[in-house]
């Protein structure tokens, strides 16, 4: 089973500023790679798949990059909509689908 | 519009069994694999099973392996989650999602609003 790590568990970060989270598999993932929001009471939302591919209707502040073990999910300047968690993960090798524990983004 | 809504939620005693459902509309259902991740309270996201979109492949986490159940009936855009011998940690909202693509297109592109499940005495 690949193993996904993000960090930070929580991050603070001022609006207008930047954001970066970090995600690392056990195995190298080639960019097989998504990032989901969820912001509280609310389903997760996919962001970006493929590492760096933003899904339908995402804006532009919101960039992912990376491959094999390492990638990162950067939101450019952060409005205040953007406070929530943020979950990688894995469809490389699959099942199981794994997902990361999370990054709690905060004001 | 894509739209799934799952349904079935409830509160169950341990041991005891439950049938959720997802109802999907907005899109060929039958084209595309679905899968089940739940989310116990206050935690992460956890993947449950898959199904493919024939129905001919199916997955499951070891966690849930031999007691729940997925399948899907595509002449009526519906996905279904068999749950028995529940235990305590099975509590968790539940999410139907859509399988974006094929193997190495596999993440979910779009979400339920979830169904939560509890299992208590």
């Amino acid at each position: 089973e690949i193993v996904m790590t993000q960090s930070p568990a929580t991050l603070s970060v001022s609006p207008g500023e930047r954001a970066t989270l970090s995600c690392r598999a056990s195995q190298s993932i080639s960019s097989n790679l998504a990032w989901y929001q969820q912001k509280p009471g609310q389903a997760p939302r996919l962001l970006i798949y493929g590492a760096s591919t933003r899904a339908t209707g995402i804006p532009a502040r919101f960039s992912g990059s990376g491959s094999g073990t390492e990638f990162t999910l950067t939101i450019s300047s952060l409005l205040s909509e953007d406070f929530a968690v943020y979950y990688c993960q894995q469809y490389n090798k699959w099942p199981p689908f794994t997902f990361g524990q999370g990054t709690k983004l905060e004001i | 519009e894509v739209q799934l809504v799952e349904s079935g939620g409830a509160l169950v005693q341990p041991g005891g069994s439950l049938r959720l459902s997802c109802a999907a509309s907005g899109f060929t259902f039958s084209n595309y694999a679905m899968t089940w991740v739940r989310q116990a309270p206050g935690k992460g996201l956890e993947w449950v099973s898959y199904i493919s979109a024939s129905g001919s492949n199916i997955d499951y986490a070891d966690s849930v392996k031999g007691r729940l159940t997925i399948s899907r009936d595509n002449a009526k855009n519906s996905l279904s989650l068999q749950m028995n011998s529940l235990r305590d940690e099975d509590t968790a909202v539940y999410y139907c999602a859509r399988v974006k693509g094929n193997y190495f297109d596999s993440n979910f592109d779009f979400w339920g609003q979830g169904t939560l499940v509890t299992v208590s005495s």
